[in-house]
């Protein structure tokens, strides 16, 4: 149980362009996902935190106009990233937590590269 | 502010031998802890996690944890290790009143030697 997917596993695009990475808890209702980056060799850095059917609370320093994040329903969570640039490109995690459990359960993660 | 240290990044074992990975946090409440592990280009995988009771915590693939509050540690270790546990170890604090939110540590890469 608890398994959480991710789409794309990779995807490439161009400068100027945005993308959308879909985030599905498969099994069980995801009242909160979580959306990280990870550069490389590096840890996971939070960049928001979605409740379903609410706006999503955005950590220090994230632009929310550009990492537009919508929790529609409680098995999917979308993160665009908007008018991508190279310093874009990095390891895009989500994860989401059912009920009042605190552990969080993590997708396999997006490669994002842009040209 | 809560914070957690994973003082090696980096820890070469042999198959075999057994591991142990630090983990240190700072926290003014007890915290929830967890530790994942990650092979290169997945996702993290729960292996176990701290809530309340025990101290002594079992996960999976053989590997456990302590709690100790006295020395703010929850130190991961693995009696003997195999080949297939070489990967990038991460800890992480969590706290009730944080909506869930998790602050990882660093990571400690562990690679086995044959």
């Amino acid at each position: 149980g608890a398994v959480v997917s991710q789409h794309p596993s990779r995807v490439i695009c161009k400068s100027g362009t945005s993308v959308k990475i879909e985030c599905r808890s498969l099994d069980f209702q995801a009242t909160t996902m979580f959306w990280y980056r990870q550069f490389p060799k590096q840890s996971l850095m939070l960049m928001a935190t979605s409740n379903e059917g609410s706006k999503a609370t955005y950590e220090q320093g994230v632009e929310k106009d550009k990492f537009l994040i919508n929790h529609a329903s409680l098995t999917l969570s979308t993160l665009t990233v908007t008018s991508a640039h190279p310093e874009d490109s990095s390891f895009y995690i989500c994860s989401a937590r059912g009920g009042l459990a605190p552990e969080q359960f993590f997708g396999p993660g997006t490669r994002l590269t842009v040209l | 502010a809560q914070s957690v240290t994973q003082p090696d990044i980096h820890i070469t074992v042999s198959e075999g031998a057994s591991l142990e990975l630090r983990c240190n946090y700072s926290y003014g409440a007890t915290p929830y802890l967890f530790w994942y592990v990650q092979s290169p280009g997945q996702g993290l995988q729960l292996l176990l996690k701290y809530f309340s009771g025990d101290t002594l915590v079992q996960g999976i693939k053989g590997f456990e944890a302590e709690f100790k509050r006295s020395q703010s540690s929850f130190n991961l270790r693995k009696p003997s290790v195999h080949w297939s546990d070489a990967a990038e170890y991460f800890c992480a604090v969590g706290a009730a009143d944080s909506w869930g939110k998790l602050q990882f540590g660093a990571g400690t890469q562990v690679v086995v030697t044959p």
